[in-house]
């Protein structure tokens, strides 16, 4: 079964300063997708990056990079510069291929990250 | 380009009704999903709609019912419901197959009293 590890339940960073959040996953699939969202006390699911298990390079989003190590299955979020506008729950997802062939995300438990001043 | 529309945003009804929730995907995107969040749960997959047809339901008991309509919006529907059914329910909507993207709406949140 597939399974998404958020090890980090609360992160402060000063606002300018770099963060990771850590993410690592469990899947005996060749082919899988990686994704992040962010989401504010609103409750919007807002996507950040995309990671594909094949993409050999490192996806980068802006202020958003995915540091992909495929061979420890892991796939930490890095934001750079960070804004108090940043202060939000973060969460890890995998999409998974299912026998109906669809699919689905599988999420992990979060981040829940404050930027201070 | 319009994103992902849920509607209602809130709702509160009464132990024993039933609800019905509305997503309206991205144009163009054929596929739609539905998601349960609750803070002991977490978020839980529900179902998966892709050109009218449910392809995939997650492990929810059959009150928790959906269907998808020719222009790709969908509806999912709760029956009976139960005080633990109270959630954010998001719907995500992407292309179809192993797509790269997935949107999200802002959700409904649900309140059963």
């Amino acid at each position: 079964a597939q399974k998404i590890t958020q090890t980090q339940p609360g992160m402060f960073v000063q606002e300018k300063e770099a963060v990771t959040l850590d993410c690592t996953y469990d899947t005996s699939d060749q082919s899988y997708g990686l994704f992040w969202y962010k989401q504010p006390s609103s409750g919007e699911m807002i996507f950040l990056i995309y990671q594909g298990s094949y993409d050999e390079q490192n996806a980068t989003e802006g202020r958003y990079s995915l540091n992909f190590q495929k061979a420890r299955k892991s796939a930490n979020l890095v934001i750079s510069a960070s804004q108090l506008g940043d202060s939000a729950m973060y969460f890890c997802a995998m999409r998974v291929l299912l026998t109906g062939g669809g699919n689905k995300l599988t999420f992990g438990t979060g981040t829940q990250l404050k930027v201070e001043l | 380009k319009a994103g992902v529309t849920q509607t209602p945003r809130y709702l509160i009804k009464t132990r024993g009704q039933q609800v019905t929730l509305s997503c309206s995907p991205i144009s163009g995107h054929r596929s739609v999903s539905w998601y349960q969040q609750t803070p002991g749960q977490g978020l839980q997959f529900l179902f998966e709609y892709f050109s009218e047809t449910q392809r995939n339901k997650g492990n929810f008991p059959g009150r928790f019912s959906g269907r998808q309509f020719s222009n790709s919006r969908s509806e999912m529907n709760v029956s009976t419901l139960e005080l633990g059914d109270s959630a954010l329910y998001l719907c995500a909507s992407s292309p179809g197959g192993g797509s790269t993207e997935a949107f999200f709406g802002q959700g409904t949140r649900l309140t059963v009293v």
